[in-house]
């Protein structure tokens, strides 16, 4: 099967411009996560959706941040503006149920706000 | 709340040695503990995952770990490095039941793995 896809791999903008990242999950499964890893630190959880509905977006860092997963199908995640600590790579993960028992990750999308 | 500590950002092994990368959590519930992996330009690979049942956990390329909870534990090992096993290693908890399967990562250990 298919892995979870994640594109673009990179992208670099400038500040107050906005990016799109989209993530395609496993066909089937109907938890998709976000995550975050700035430079230097550890990787953070930003959402969690059940099919279309968000269950958890305590990690949303702000309001510049958007998060849709129309359809329960792909998902994403767009950022506008976009602010020079809006850098890092954000990682999608996806599972066909929430169990705790770990799921398949993106190869992620490197932002670069500059 | 739950929390991860990895200690040591840097470990560096020559090829053949023992790798032990560790890790210690803080949950106020039993957590279930994952290792993570990440090669250069890839993604997050599960490398194995203690769930409440055995405590000695093996997984995907020679790699295990031992859940202690007397010391708070989750440390990686594999008797004998390869080059092939540098990369970037993730310990990570999750609390089921409150936190709908969010993992809490800790802050990752690069290992290089010497000729």
């Amino acid at each position: 099967e298919a892995g979870v896809t994640q594109f673009p791999s990179h992208s670099v903008i400038e500040k107050g411009q906005t990016v799109t990242l989209r993530c395609d999950p496993i066909s089937g499964h109907d938890n998709l996560y976000w995550y975050r890893r700035v430079m230097g630190k550890e990787i953070k959880f930003l959402l969690h959706f059940v099919k279309e509905s968000k269950q958890d977006e305590s990690g949303m860092p702000n309001n510049r941040f958007l998060a849709e997963r129309t359809g329960g199908t792909y998902s994403t995640l767009k950022v506008q503006p976009a602010e020079l600590e809006d850098s890092g790579v954000y990682f999608c993960a996806s599972s066909p149920w929430v169990t705790g028992y770990g799921y398949t990750f993106g190869s992620g999308t490197r932002l670069t706000v500059v | 709340a739950q929390s991860v500590t990895q200690l040591g950002s840097h470990v560096s092994v020559s090829e053949g040695a023992l790798v032990l990368l560790r890790c210690n959590y803080s949950s106020s519930v039993p957590p279930y503990l994952f290792w993570y992996v990440q090669y250069p330009n890839q993604g997050l690979q599960l490398l194995l995952k203690y769930t409440s049942a055995a405590t000695l956990v093996k997984g995907i390329n020679g790699f295990e770990a031992e859940f202690k909870k007397s010391e708070t534990s989750f440390h990686l090992t594999k008797p004998s490095a390869h080059m092939s096993d540098a990369a970037e290693y993730f310990c990570a908890v999750s609390v089921i039941g409150t936190s709908y399967g969010k993992l809490t990562f800790g802050q990752g250990t690069i290992l290089t793995v010497h000729p």
